[in-house]
């Protein structure tokens, strides 16, 4: 089955600095990568997301890309700021109806 | 928020007891999800569904039996709860259908055994 590893486990920030979240997947089959921010004691809510057919895609001040063929995918927040403190979970799953398999989550900090 | 709804919100009770959650979705999605949250293993998957009386176990299933007798309703019941089943439960839902894979959660249920 699938496998999701996600890097680093957390990460701190300067606020305006840039922060990027890696996440590798084992399954070659997959084509749907979605980025869930989870804020404390609320529900992880889906902030972006991208399918094996494009390599890269933007919202504002987040991007993901996807390597295919090295199977990885990240996310790019810029001009990071107090509220994108959160924990963040990336997920890989083939589409239709496999349920996703989610990384273990990267806790980022942005400090004023 | 997508129309999701988990009820308890918060629940304590003690080993041995039986305890069930309930989901409920007013999207009519056809699919649903349990997973549970645990400090340093994200979210693990438990049960899910794939339609009224259609359920699959996922990687975490000891311990836990679902039901779904109608499209908006997906429960999850602990038998003889454990001190190991504390932690935050999350449904969620997704439209495997459409052209999305999107999958939207519930606010959560935090469970703790005594």
């Amino acid at each position: 089955g699938e496998n999701v590893e996600q890097h680093p486990s957390t990460l701190s920030v300067q606020e305006g600095d840039s922060a990027v979240i890696k996440c590798t997947y084992s399954d070659s089959a997959s084509n749907y990568f979605p980025w869930y921010k989870q804020e404390l004691g609320k529900r992880p809510q889906l902030i972006i997301d991208i399918r094996s057919n494009v390599g890269e895609k933007k919202d504002q001040r987040i991007a993901v890309t996807l390597n295919k063929t090295a199977k990885h995918f990240s996310l790019h927040i810029t001009e990071t700021q107090p509220e994108d403190s959160a924990v963040y979970f990336c997920a890989a799953t083939l589409s239709g109806n496999t349920p996703l398999v989610f990384g273990k989550g990267t806790r980022l900090s942005v400090i004023a | 928020d997508a129309g999701i709804t988990q009820s308890p919100r918060h629940k304590v009770t003690e080993t041995g007891t039986p305890v069930t959650l309930r989901c409920h979705q007013t999207e009519n999605h056809r699919y649903m999800y349990w997973y549970r949250q645990d400090p340093g293993h994200g979210l693990r998957l438990i049960h899910y569904s794939y339609g009224v009386k259609d359920t699959d176990k996922g990687e975490v299933s000891d311990g836990y039996s679902v039901s779904r007798s109608k499209t908006e309703d997906f429960l999850l019941t602990l038998e003889s709860a454990t001190s190991s089943q504390t932690s935050v439960y999350f449904c969620a839902i997704s439209d495997f259908g459409g052209r999305t894979s999107e999958q939207y959660f519930g606010p959560g249920t935090r469970l703790t055994v005594t």
